[in-house]
């Protein structure tokens, strides 16, 4: 199975501020995907990263909000810009190995206060 | 667009006890549907990943089927123990797609 990293695992940032959050896997996988969890909800696909090109964001999430890198097989970021309240979710970053196998991280906790 | 229902949202049994957890969908072409745990404080875990042209997997005390015609999905857990007290999620990728479509999931607990 593949092992994902994220960091921060957890953190409390202020209004108008911006967090990038870095996802790294053990070895290489085909896709990467960033997913958000707000309190209460179930998990929404944020954007497809793709490796050395712009990530494919999903209805209702843009670029200049939530950049995104994949400088290559095994690491990608998701930066959340001007942060506010509303932001406060887990974001989680997950892999996909082999076609059909998917791995999640462990999640960022962020909290906009 | 898919939307993807799990029922009940909060589950309590004792220990000991057979339950069933339900999902469903209402895009039936899909690729495959898939079973998460998720702990608190934890990432997701995945528990059983059924094609789209198979209709059940099984993996210990885990079965899962799936009835792609009724828009189905139902998570079998037998002999349940308080370790398997956890969200349920339900999450569904669909045709030439490795995007997963999620329930909001069910949340079980097992009472020792």
């Amino acid at each position: 199975s593949a092992v994902i990293s994220q960091k921060p695992s957890r953190d409390i940032c202020q209004r108008g501020t911006s967090l990038t959050i870095q996802c790294q896997v053990d070895s290489q996988v085909t896709m990467m995907f960033w997913y958000r969890q707000q309190p209460g909800q179930s998990l929404t696909l944020i954007a497809t990263a793709n490796q050395g090109s712009e990530a494919t964001y999903e209805s209702g999430f843009v670029i200049d909000k939530f950049p995104i890198s994949r400088p290559n097989l095994t690491f990608s970021t998701l930066t959340v810009s001007n942060m506010s309240p509303e932001d406060s979710s887990i974001y989680l970053c997950s892999a996909l190995r082999n076609e059909n196998t998917i791995y999640f991280g462990e999640g960022s906790w962020l909290t906009v206060v | 667009k898919q939307e993807v229902t799990q029922i009940p949202a909060a589950l309590s049994v004792p220990e000991g006890e057979n339950l069933v957890l339900n999902c469903s969908f209402t895009d039936s072409a899909i690729y495959n549907l898939q079973w998460f745990r998720q702990d608190p404080g934890k990432g997701l875990t995945s528990l059983l990943l059924i094609q789209s042209s198979q209709r059940e997997q099984t993996s210990g005390r885990l079965n899962a089927s799936l009835d792609k015609s009724s828009g189905r999905s139902t998570l079998y857990i037998a002999a349940s123990q308080p370790g398997d007290s956890a969200t349920y999620l339900c999450a569904i990728s669909g045709a030439g797609s490795y995007q997963l479509t999620f329930g909001k999931g069910t949340k079980l607990s097992v009472i020792p």
